[in-house]
């Protein structure tokens, strides 16, 4: 089966401009999640979706970033306007349903890496 | 909160011998899931091996295997018969598992592996 596809696989923008970062997760995967990782730092959740609905958006940073996921089925992480502090590596996983076995594996993409001068 | 500590930031290991990386972590919780995710240069994060903390006994996957102490919250993954393709950054992650569903992976910052032939 296809694996959790990201893109761009690296974009490079100016302070101020608009950035828009895209997964696919595997088909059927109800659960899809996006984490980032500062340089040198921990990779950090940022939000979990179970279809379509955002379930924990805890880990947002600010209301630069937003979050989409239109039918439950690709997502988008939008930032806008980007700050030097938003650059690092977008990771995006999938999982199955909750009620199957293997809810608990996250299967990840290759990340989005984010540069923002 | 649920905290993973990954105190080597890198190591080294000749082709063919064994590496022991080291993880703790810390939670009040008894019902959790522990992880090693590993990410090649370049490529995709993919999970190497995972621990359901009811279980008593280490996992195993093939050249790969956990000292799993719950006691001393202590979680290292052991790499025996290293190989050149075993060359990644290794990350040590830790889930909750509740009533209500399982909570975000929480990550440790990484430690990252090279195997020298």
């Amino acid at each position: 089966e296809a694996g959790v596809t990201q893109f761009p696989s690296h974009s490079v923008i100016e302070k101020g401009q608009t950035v828009t970062l895209r997964c696919d997760p595997i088909s059927g995967h109800d659960n899809l999640y996006w984490y980032r990782r500062v340089m040198g730092k921990e990779i950090k959740f940022l939000l979990h979706f179970v279809k379509e609905s955002k379930q924990d958006e805890s880990g947002m940073p600010n209301n630069r970033f937003l979050a989409e996921r239109t039918g439950g089925t690709y997502s988008t992480l939008k930032v806008q306007p980007a700050e030097l502090e938003d650059s690092g590596v977008y990771f995006c996983a999938s999982s199955q349903d909750p009620r199957h076995s293997g809810a608990n594996v996250l299967t990840f993409g290759a990340g989005s890496r984010l540069t923002v001068l | 909160a649920q905290t993973v500590t990954q105190s080597q930031p890198e190591m080294s290991v000749q082709e063919a011998e064994t590496v022991t990386l080291s993880c703790t972590y810390d939670t009040s919780e008894s019902n959790y899931y522990l992880f090693w995710y590993k990410q090649p240069p370049s490529r995709q994060m993919i999970l190497v091996i995972r621990q359901e903390a009811y279980k008593q006994q280490n996992a195993t996957e093939n050249r790969f295997s956990v000292n799993f102490q719950k006691a001393a919250k202590s979680f290292s993954l052991k790499i025996s018969d290293s190989q050149l393709g075993d060359t990644a950054m290794y990350f040590c992650a830790f889930m909750n598992s509740g009533d209500s569903g399982n909570t975000p992976l929480v990550f440790g910052k990484g430690t990252r592996l090279s195997v020298i032939a």
